[in-house]
């Protein structure tokens, strides 16, 4: 059972346009991520945060951008979307002081197709 | 850079056959973690590994972290069609740029035909 929502699940989309993916938990974590994983590839951290009004740029770097307003809400946006982007989107959660000791909760992640 | 090679990349075996994964690195980890990713789902978590040289089981699988904490294996004994998936290794640094945030393996994508 999903404690951890990712919307949309597939998106196609053309260059250019605005694109904000939608992640949200249910679980109260203060700390989530973002990751993109193509296939064959390893996840790439691009975005985290560890609270409300926390974020920071992950090891891959990203032109997307993120917002932590409230705990449960790590939405992802991409101002102009470019065939570059076309990757899936994992978001995460997990809790505890040092998140390598805690396991990450993930949602099913945002398949994007930018044309 | 911490990197974690993994390895064999694709594994493709008949149900109730045994199998390792490996999971290597030049760098010391403080915990390692596995999971297992199924097709237009995102990763769940196995297990999570914190001292050299840990044993730990889950039913037929066998996880060990290495005494130096530098690797990992996961061990299937008598593997079945459900045990199918991409199985990531995960490594969470003692310092560094990335605030212990976790580094992925690339996957070992393992078929069990029945």
């Amino acid at each position: 059972e999903a404690d951890i929502y990712q919307t949309p699940r597939y998106l196609v989309i053309g260059t250019g346009k605005k694109i904000t993916l939608e992640c949200s938990q249910t679980m109260g974590h203060d700390k989530m991520y973002w990751y993109q994983q193509d296939p064959g590839m390893e996840l790439h951290l691009i975005h985290y945060s560890y609270g409300v009004n926390s974020t920071e740029k992950g090891d891959l770097s990203s032109e997307s951008t993120v917002s932590r307003i409230r705990t449960e809400h790590f939405p992802l946006t991409l101002e102009s979307a470019r065939p570059s982007h076309t990757s899936q989107y994992l978001c995460a959660s997990s809790e505890g002081d040092f998140p390598g000791n805690q396991p990450q909760h993930f949602g099913d992640g945002t398949r994007l197709s930018i044309l | 850079t911490q990197l974690l090679e993994q390895s064999p990349q694709f594994l493709s075996i008949q149900e109730g056959e045994n199998l390792t994964v490996y999971c290597n690195s030049s760098s010391v980890f403080s915990s390692l973690q596995w999971y297992r990713q199924e097709p237009g789902e995102g990763p769940v978590l196995l297990v999570t590994v914190v001292t050299g040289g840990e044993v730990k089981k889950l039913k037929r699988l066998t996880f060990q972290f290495g005494d130096a904490r530098k690797d990992s294996s996961l061990h299937i004994t008598a593997a079945q069609p459900g045990d199918t998936g991409l199985y990531l290794c995960a490594g969470a640094g003692r310092y560094g740029g990335s605030q212990g945030n976790l580094i992925f393996g690339k996957g070992t994508k393992l078929s069990v035909k029945p």
